[in-house]
């Protein structure tokens, strides 16, 4: 199955600042997607990025707020912009295996908004 | 309501017993059926799935689920400390693009 590295692994920002999140994969994937989680709660998808074209949000989520890059098969970031204390969590992005529907997920980035 | 509730724990056990893990859910569209485990300050790590109603077994690890009563279950048997961490189970309703959704997670402790 796919490894990803995703960076940072952890970050603690100032509200009002904004943070990039970096995803690469050791292979290329059509579907990348961007998940956050936070303490307690289940895993809540926020987006799905495509190559090539714009990204799908979920309901919740704007591209204003999470934009997000798809350069190729094999790369994705995501911004959380103009962050307060509530976007504090963790935010982990995933592929499908197997093209059947379980995902394998990077590390996580864990954001701890001041 | 959740789609998908799973037992919240913790969970704490002496290492050699057996551990069950379950979820149940609302929406009967759902087909997929897939337990994680996710470490401490790690990304969760799919661990099993199965299509259906219908168990699955993998070494120490069994996946059940029922789909008449909506409930599915994962059984981890001579549990070992190194089995401590959180379970999620997931589901989905077809394989084009959707997405799965998630229980909250069970938190299982196994003590030496």
């Amino acid at each position: 199955s796919a490894v990803i590295s995703q960076k940072p692994s952890r970050d603690i920002c100032q509200r009002g600042t904004s943070l990039t999140i970096q995803c690469q994969v050791d292979s290329q994937v059509t579907m990348m997607f961007w998940y956050r989680q936070q303490p307690g709660q289940s895993l809540t998808l926020i987006a799905t990025a495509n190559q090539g074209s714009e990204a799908t949000y979920e309901s919740g989520f704007v591209i204003d707020k999470f934009p997000i890059s798809r350069p190729n098969l094999t790369f994705s970031t995501l911004t959380v912009s103009n962050m307060s204390p509530e976007d504090s969590s963790i935010y982990l992005c995933s592929v499908e295996v197997l093209g059947w529907g379980g995902y394998t997920f990077g590390s996580g980035t864990r954001l701890t908004v001041v | 309501q959740k789609e998908v509730e799973q037992d919240p724990g913790p969970l704490s056990v002496p290492e050699g017993a057996i551990v069950s893990l379950n979820c149940t859910y609302s929406n009967s569209a759902f087909q997929y059926f897939m337990w994680y485990r996710q470490y401490s300050r790690k990304g969760p790590e799919l661990l099993m799935y199965t299509y259906s109603s219908g168990n699955k077994e993998d070494g120490r690890f069994t996946a059940q689920v029922d789909k008449s009563s909506k409930y599915i279950s994962l059984f981890i048997r001579d549990s070992q400390p190194s089995d401590s961490a959180t379970y999620l189970c997931a589901m989905r309703v077809n394989t084009n693009a959707g997405k799965s959704t998630f229980g909250d997670g069970t938190t299982l402790t196994v003590k030496p």
